[in-house]
């Protein structure tokens, strides 16, 4: 059974700094690209960032970009969010989502809050 | 960027009667390959998304079958044949580019 499981959500001030990491297990991780989705509660689904299988070709939304950093440790089947100068509108439940085997996503974690508030 | 716009914003629905959800895109959804790579994803009351439909009609692993998916080009449509409780919840379009991912804005299904 494909298992993602987020961490490392927290409440942290504007201008700080939060890694989020993402365990998977139930399949080889390290043939799948994998995504970060955002998600402020009770608004809709953002698409925050994409790393290939192997860690060669990243993305990155434009709201996030220069900010935060995605990686991959396909010898710990863990994928990280690594979150610099976070500002109050990063405030989101984020998602670790599976790349899937055709062009797409399939497999979702249950998420993980980052709160930024003073 | 691909913008897809969902319709309705709410479905109240009475059980055991169809529920219909449109999906549009501005542009063509159609791959360079020559396929179309449209998914509707459920989220229901906190949980996270859940696939259910993907490449515009089929459905995902465990999904009922009273779900469908359908369209072609730029519009799409989810079909629930007959709404149960446990339907009750929001629906997104999804579409991956070079960009990303694209979500709809959502629609949210309730029982009337």
């Amino acid at each position: 059974e494909v298992q993602l499981v987020e961490s490392g959500g927290n409440l942290v001030q504007p201008g700080g700094s939060l890694r989020l990491s993402c365990a998977a297990s139930g399949f080889t991780f390290s043939n799948y690209w994998m995504h970060w989705v955002r998600q402020v509660p009770g608004k809709g689904l953002v698409w925050v960032s994409r790393i290939d299988n192997d860690g060669n070709s990243i993305t990155y939304a434009d709201s996030v970009k220069g900010r935060f950093t995605i990686s991959r440790d396909n010898g710990k089947n863990t994928l990280y969010l690594q979150m610099n100068s976070l500002r109050a509108e990063d405030t989101a439940v984020y998602y670790c989502v599976r790349g899937s085997d055709w062009p797409g996503v399939d497999h979702w974690g249950q998420g993980t809050m980052v709160t930024v508030s003073s | 960027d691909i913008v897809m716009t969902q319709t309705p914003l709410s479905s109240p629905v009475t059980l055991g009667q169809p529920a219909s959800i449109s999906c549009r895109s501005r542009q063509s959804l159609v791959h360079s390959d020559g396929n179309t790579y449209l998914s509707w994803l459920q989220q229901r009351p906190g949980q996270p998304p859940r696939l259910l439909i993907y490449n515009i009609s089929n459905r995902f692993s465990g999904v009922p079958d009273r779900f469908s998916g359908s369209g072609a080009g730029t519009d799409f449509t989810l079909k629930i044949s007959r709404v149960e409780a446990d339907d009750v919840g929001v629906y997104y379009c999804t579409q991956i580019t070079h960009l990303g991912l694209t979500f709809g804005g959502g629609t949210k299904v309730e029982i009337k």
